[in-house]
């Protein structure tokens, strides 16, 4: 069983660029959610696809958008590129809709904005 | 709305004594709980769940909790420390009114003295 992979696993920007994070599901699974670890912080919910289509969005402005493929894998870009987005960006995903359903995490992409 | 709040953000115990740590939510709706554990760049694997079964939960290395839904609470615990689980501790509330979203503490982090 594959596990949830997340891509890069490190990376550099400058303020004002863009960045598209990747994640492939757990095999099974097809919903993905995406979360925002500030240093010393709990995760915090960026949002969530389920067959494709955004399923719950947390507290993120619209700079932050996200896409699921029909293989369920995602993606999460963020454009303009702020220093506070400086964090590791998790990816989970669950074998069902429903929240009664454990996550599973990949081991993130920790992004540096300079 | 859903929260959580972790008491302790650093918790020490020596080697073999027990390990607290505490969590208390709040939820409007009958709650699902979890516990998360992080080592050191990597993501969050899960220790144990409350999905409104069983009020004490065991779950894996050893460590278990209880929801007291009278207290709102549900501290995990183990009873004798062992120098591998040092690590990142997150607690986490979700409910069936949230779709998918997990509301994260803000970690309890544990140093296990030899």
């Amino acid at each position: 069983e594959t596990g949830v992979t997340q891509s890069p696993t490190h990376l550099i920007k400058t303020r004002g660029q863009q960045v598209t994070l990747r994640c492939s599901s757990q095999s099974g699974h097809n919903t993905v959610s995406w979360y925002q670890q500030a240093l010393g912080q709990g995760p915090q919910f960026i949002f969530q696809y389920y067959r494709e289509e955004e399923n719950g969005r947390g507290n993120f402005p619209p700079r932050f958008s996200g896409l699921q493929f029909p293989n369920y894998s995602s993606e999460l870009n963020v454009n303009a590129l702020e220093l506070d987005d400086s964090a590791l960006y998790l990816c989970a995903s669950s074998a069902t809709g429903v929240s009664t359903g454990e996550l599973f995490f990949g081991e993130g992409s920790r992004l540096t904005v300079l | 709305a859903q929260s959580v709040t972790q008491l302790g953000s650093h918790v020490s115990v020596s080697e073999g004594a027990l390990v607290l740590l505490r969590c208390n939510y709040s939820s409007s709706v009958p709650p699902y709980l979890f516990w998360y554990v992080q080592y050191p760049n990597q993501g969050l694997q899960l220790l144990l769940k409350y999905t409104s079964a069983a009020t004490l939960v065991k779950g894996i290395n050893g460590f278990e909790a209880e929801f007291k839904k009278s207290e709102t609470s549900f501290h995990l615990t183990k009873p004798s420390a062992h120098m591998s689980d040092a690590a990142e501790y997150f607690c986490a509330v979700s409910a069936s009114n949230t779709g998918n979203q997990f509301y994260f503490g803000t970690g309890t982090s544990l140093t296990v003295i030899p």
